[in-house]
């Protein structure tokens, strides 16, 4: 399975854009780029995820990179309910659903 | 918007007793998967079930088994409990049949063995 490398932690000032990264040079042509977070005392919850364009949603935006290789999680203006364990997951396109491997995610603060 | 149930939220067992953890899916979804969280951990994916079958099977031991009943719920059978099963356990739903498989999870069952 390809994997993923993000950095253990970053940290961010509340109200500034936010830009965690994620490489995954071994991803393959079908592999989808999926980000989950987990809060404090919560479970995972799904964030964004895209295949070869740059996605955007309610909660993120995400970058990917032309080769594929990397990928970027911006979130536009931190807030302190942002402060979490994001978890950038690569996912097959397969018909059989797929099992999260969440791997080392990157704890991000977030301070006033 | 309703969310997946998991009961009890916590849970208190001795060595070498048995455990049952149940999960009620997002109505409609028909993908049920199980995690387990360890202390400082990040979560592992034990199992997975589709349309009552299952699926899918990672990391989970042999002392551990699950199903998923007609009403799409599920259960995780834990026995001969050990220390190192002291966890949060984490289930999820999706729907398989949509474009995106985002999972949903539930709040978790912390699980404590002594």
């Amino acid at each position: 399975d390809a994997k993923t490398t993000q950095p253990n932690s970053m940290e961010s000032n509340e109200e500034e854009p936010v830009h965690l990264p994620c490489n995954h040079s071994t991803i393959s042509g079908t592999d989808y780029i999926h980000w989950y977070r987990q809060l404090p005392s919560q479970g995972p919850e799904y964030v964004i995820h895209g295949l070869t364009s740059n996605v955007n949603n309610r909660m993120a935006s995400l970058a990917i990179a032309e080769d594929r290789k990397s990928s970027t999680l911006i979130l536009h203006r931190a807030t302190l309910r942002d402060a979490a364990v994001y978890y950038c997951i690569l996912i097959p396109n397969s018909n059989s659903g797929y099992a999260l491997n969440f791997g080392k995610g990157t704890s991000l603060l977030v301070t006033p | 918007a309703a969310g997946v149930i998991q009961s009890p939220r916590h849970l208190i067992k001795e060595k070498r007793e048995t455990a049952t953890l149940k999960c009620y899916p997002i109505p409609r979804h028909d993908t049920v998967y199980w995690y387990q969280q360890g202390p400082g951990q990040d979560p592992q994916f034990l199992i997975s079930f589709y349309e009552k079958m299952q699926s899918d099977k990672g990391s989970i031991p042999d002392r551990f088994s699950a199903q998923q009943f007609s009403d799409y719920h599920s259960e995780l059978n834990m026995s001969s409990l050990e220390l190192g099963d002291s966890a949060l356990y984490f289930c999820a739903s999706s729907l398989k049949k949509g474009l995106t498989y985002e999972q949903y999870f539930g709040p978790g069952t912390r699980l404590t063995v002594t």
